[in-house]
């Protein structure tokens, strides 16, 4: 069964301050790992990622992944109260499905 | 920019009801999925569409779930014998394939069972 593991569970920062937020996974047949944002409602997707060492950048957030070690980080730096967020990350294996880690909660207090 | 729009954005029914979930995926999407969250916990598929026939389905996803596609916009979940444990909320998603392209998620749908 494929697995996805993200920590730390929570975290609390201050504005400005950079957070790195960890997914580790277990898959057969990886295609791609994905990053949403979730606020209220619908998660909004950041990033997918394919291939190993390569950072994509979106202003203050940016990703790498690492297939060898079946892990992937998301950055955010000079974090803003807008940031807070439970960040979800999600594998994609052969087929359709998305299979999801439990989130990192982050809070970023001003 | 074009999104998943969800109705209703609450819905709450009885247990042993029938509830529609309705969704119109991006309109030139093919792959459409529904995914569940029980308060608290993750988020979970259901159910991928494509070509008007499931393309796969979870474990979670059984008799009482079916999907249609009624119209050219149109994507619908049916629940047809309401639980308790049902209650959570349904997320719809589209995207344009089913390997190189992301999946766009809708506002969600929060189904409570009484």
């Amino acid at each position: 069964e494929d697995k996805v593991v993200q920590s730390p569970l929570s975290l609390v920062v201050h504005e400005g301050d950079t957070v790195t937020l960890n997914c580790s996974y277990e898959v057969t047949n990886f295609r791609s790992l994905l990053w949403y944002k979730q606020e209220k409602k619908a998660p909004t997707f950041l990033f997918m990622l394919t291939s190993s060492g390569i950072e994509k950048k979106s202003g203050r957030l940016s990703s790498i992944l690492d297939k060898k070690e079946l892990f992937s980080i998301l950055n955010i730096t000079a974090t803003q109260t807008g940031d807070s967020a439970i960040y979800l990350c999600a594998n994609k294996a052969a087929g359709n499905k998305l299979t999801f880690g439990g989130g990192t909660r982050v809070l970023v207090k001003p | 920019e074009p999104e998943v729009t969800q109705t209703p954005s609450h819905q709450v029914t009885q247990m042993g009801q029938e509830v529609i979930l309705r969704c119109v995926p991006i309109s030139n999407h093919l792959y459409f999925y529904w995914y569940r969250q029980i308060l608290g916990q993750k988020v979970e598929f259901l159910v991928s569409f494509y070509n008007n026939e499931i393309s796969e389905k979870s474990e979670i996803f059984d008799d009482q779930f079916s999907v249609e596609r009624p119209d050219g916009s149109n994507f619908t979940l049916k629940i047809r014998s309401t639980k308790l444990e049902d209650s959570a909320m349904y997320f719809c998603a589209s995207s344009l394939d089913r390997v190189t392209y992301e999946q766009y998620f809708g506002p969600g749908t929060r189904l409570t069972v009484t």
